[in-house]
């Protein structure tokens, strides 16, 4: 079983509406990162989240450690927005990332 | 057995030295990555390669030049150090381009003084 799971694992979606992106972790873990990747394969870093909320722009994540889980929400989607998500956890004292599978967003014009 | 291994782990210079960060997997994959985690913990690509060949290579200064000799080997030489490039450098690997499952190495940390 992965350590990380995410859901839904593809997402299509009109222009528009609001996203919501899940991950779900099943060990103890010290941050949570959000990236999103383009089709050529670079990931930029959206958020790095140890506990409540953060905001950038149209994109919205939050984080309960108790429940393990997190969450990414875009408001407004756009087609540019249409990329991979990945939600990877640091361990305590490990700076290696531990990924899931993603999940896939298309946003349709 | 570490999957994908970087040397050194630590790395103290000056600045206006040169120096290279080793990167080697035992995966068999055939795409490797060099990424920059800055003081924010963000992480950053800088270059891909697949098969020893370049396939991205992001607005990076030209004093960084990846080297690949074979596909099981990404290095990352760094010409002329500034204070701007103390980070943490990260190599990665993964099956095929743009695929998800992305293994990362433990990290370099460069302190440049």
């Amino acid at each position: 079983k992965n350590e990380v799971e995410q859901s839904p694992q593809n997402l299509t979606a009109q222009e528009g509406e609001f996203i919501t992106i899940n991950c779900s972790y099943s060990v103890g873990i010290s941050a949570l990162h959000w990236l999103q990747q383009h089709p050529g394969g670079g990931i930029v870093s959206l958020f790095m989240l140890s506990s409540g909320k953060k905001k950038h722009g149209r994109l919205i994540a939050t984080i309960n450690i108790q429940e393990k889980h997190s969450s990414l929400h875009i408001t407004a989607s756009h087609p540019r927005d249409s990329a991979v998500y990945i939600c990877p956890f640091e361990n305590f004292g490990n700076e290696k990332l531990t990924f899931g599978t993603g999940t896939r967003l298309t946003i349709i014009p | 057995d570490t999957a994908v291994s970087q040397t050194p782990k630590y790395l103290v210079t000056q600045m206006g030295n040169d120096k290279s960060i080793k990167c080697e997997q035992n995966l068999g994959h055939d795409t490797m990555y060099w990424y920059k985690q800055d003081s924010k913990k963000f992480l950053k690509i800088m270059f891909s390669y697949n098969n020893k060949e370049l396939i991205i290579n992001e607005t990076v200064p030209n004093r960084f030049s990846p080297k690949s000799p074979d596909k099981a080997h990404l290095n990352l030489h760094i010409n002329s150090l500034e204070l701007g490039d103390s980070a943490v450098y990260f190599c990665a690997s993964s099956q095929q381009t743009g695929i998800l499952e992305q293994y990362f190495g433990p990290g370099t940390r460069l302190t440049v003084t």
